[in-house]
C-alpha cells in the first residue's frame, strides 16, 4: 500500500542553519504530498502541499518539491529560527482519496 | 473560526472505565477522522467517516467505537479503558480542494491516561 518514509531520528541544529528533512514515498498512482508541523502541545497544522510532479510547495520560508523520478518530497528551510522547533510529518494521499498516510515524524530542535 | 474542537483536553481514567471523546468541526467538511499518537509510532488511524452516516475502521480500531452524530460531530468511545489506550488522541476533518487534494485540519488533542 501507500507509504511514506522519513529519515530516522531527531534533528538538532543551531539558529540560522540550513534544514533538510528527507521524505520518500511509495504510491501506486499520482498522490498529493503534504508536510504537516506539530508545535509542542498542539495538533498538526498543514505547512505546505504539492499536488503534481515538479510542483513546489512553500510556506513560512519552508519549501518542498514533488520529485516523481526520485519519489521524494524533501523539506528545506534556508535559515531556521528557535520558533521552528517542532515535529514535522510528511504525508501523502492518492488522487481523490480522503485518506492520508503519514510518516513517523521528525523532531527538530533549534538551539539559539 | 474555531476549526476542529476536541473535548476534554485531558482525562485520567481507571482501567475498565468508559468515556467518550467529543469532536466538532465548523468548516462544513464531509470527512472526519480519529487518530492516536504514541511516541515512536507516529499517527495511527483509529476510525474515519467519509460522510455523514458512514464510518469505517482504520489501522487500530480494537477497543474503540465511533458515532458520526451529524455532519459536524464525530465522537470516539472507549467502552472499557485499558492502559494500552494511554495516548494522545486527535480528531481531524477534511474536504477536497480544487485539485482534489484533501488537506486535513486537526484539533488540539485529548491527552488520555489510563491507570
Amino acid at each position: 500500500g501507500d507509504s511514506v518514509t522519513q529519515m530516522e531520528g531527531p534533528v538538532t541544529l543551531s539558529e540560522e542553519a540550513f534544514l533538510t528533512i528527507n521524505c520518500t514515498y511509495t504510491a501506486t498512482g499520482y498522490p498529493s504530498l503534504f508536510w504537516y508541523v506539530q508545535y509542542p502541545g498542539e495538533g498538526l497544522q498543514l505547512l505546505l502541499k504539492a499536488t503534481k510532479a515538479d510542483d513546489k510547495g512553500s510556506n513560512k520560508g519552508f519549501e518542498a518539491t514533488y520529485r516523481k523520478e526520485t519519489t521524494s518530497f524533501h523539506l528545506e528551510k534556508g535559515s531556521v529560527q528557535v520558533s521552528d522547533s517542532a515535529v514535522y510529518f510528511c504525508a501523502l494521499s492518492e488522487s481523490g482519496s480522503n485518506r492520508l498516510a503519514f510518516g513517523k515524524g521528525n523532531q527538530v530542535v533549534v538551539i539559539p | 473560526n474555531a476549526g476542529v474542537t476536541q473535548t476534554p483536553k485531558f482525562q485520567v481514567l481507571k482501567t475498565g472505565q468508559s468515556m467518550t471523546l467529543q469532536c466538532a468541526q465548523d468548516m462544513n467538511h464531509n470527512s472526519m477522522y480519529w487518530y492516536r499518537q504514541d511516541p515512536g509510532m507516529g499517527l495511527r488511524l483509529i476510525y474515519y467517516s467519509a460522510s455523514e452516516g458512514t464510518t469505517d475502521k482504520g489501522e487500530v480500531p480494537n477497543g474503540y467505537n465511533v458515532s458520526r452524530l451529524n455532519k459536524r460531530e464525530f465522537s470516539l468511545r472507549l467502552e472499557s479503558a485499558a492502559p494500552s489506550q494511554t495516548s494522545v488522541y486527535f480528531c481531524a476533518s477534511s474536504e477536497a480542494d480544487g485539485q482534489g487534494a484533501y488537506g486535513y485540519t486537526f484539533g488540539s488533542g485529548t491527552r488520555l491516561t489510563v491507570v
